[in-house]
């Protein structure tokens, strides 16, 4: 079992339309989750930080986190072509200092 | 401030030969991280200094090594390339906490 996974995509959504992506993690002493985005080519870009179970929102982006079910998704909502990228979840340990453990990414298309 | 910084940007070298990279984390910001990232493995941490220390090493083999200056910036070397190390290189530094910020990558390209 993967330590982080996500699905692979890609998830097509047309514009302005809401966008969900998911995250699942095998280790509960998971404490600190985040989501990255990247532009093909490109190195990836913060986006959002969670580290408490609900809800956490910042501009379109929605980051919710339920670590009961070990879950961290991020909705996108009124999602643009500009949000065409691949997103990337990645988590902290505990046991592990800061280093960063990445799912493989999903990637988004949205359609014009 | 300015962002995390990377040079060279891209690379190309032949197996056997070693290469080093270089980070200059954002101002003020004293922990740095590798990660390697391949199409077939996905984003891997190598290791992370904070404070001119090795405070966590992932697992890749020894001819992948680093180090951290006083000021911060940090190098990695990979010696004895090999086609497989073929990757784009990629640095985040961080403040005390946990939240790490990525520079553009050096991509290395081993023939």
């Amino acid at each position: 079992q993967k330590e982080v996974e996500q699905n692979s995509g890609p998830l097509s959504v047309p514009e302005g339309a809401i966008a969900s992506l998911n995250c699942t993690y095998s280790d509960r002493g998971s404490q600190s989750f985040f989501w990255y985005r990247q532009y093909s080519g490109k190195s990836p870009e913060l986006i959002m930080s969670i580290y408490s179970n609900g809800d956490k929102e910042d501009g379109r982006f929605t980051a919710q986190l339920n670590k009961a079910s070990q879950y961290v998704s991020l909705l996108i909502r009124d999602s643009q072509p500009s949000d065409s990228a691949t997103y990337l979840c990645a988590v902290i340990k505990k046991s592990s200092g800061d280093k960063l453990t990445f799912g493989t990414g999903t990637r988004l298309a949205v359609r014009p | 401030k300015a962002g995390v910084t990377q040079t060279p940007r891209y690379l190309i070298k032949t197996r056997g030969q070693q290469v080093t990279l270089s980070c200059s984390p954002i101002s003020g910001h004293r922990s740095v991280s590798w990660y390697q990232q391949t199409p077939g493995q996905g984003l891997q941490f190598l290791f992370e200094y904070f404070s001119e220390t090795q405070r966590n090493k992932g697992n890749f083999p020894g001819r992948f090594s680093g180090r951290q200056f006083s000021n911060s910036r940090s190098e990695m070397n990979v010696s004895t390339l090999e086609l497989g190390d073929s990757a784009l290189y990629l640095c985040a530094s961080s403040p005390i906490g946990d939240t790490q910020y990525f520079g553009p990558g050096t991509r290395l390209t081993v023939l």
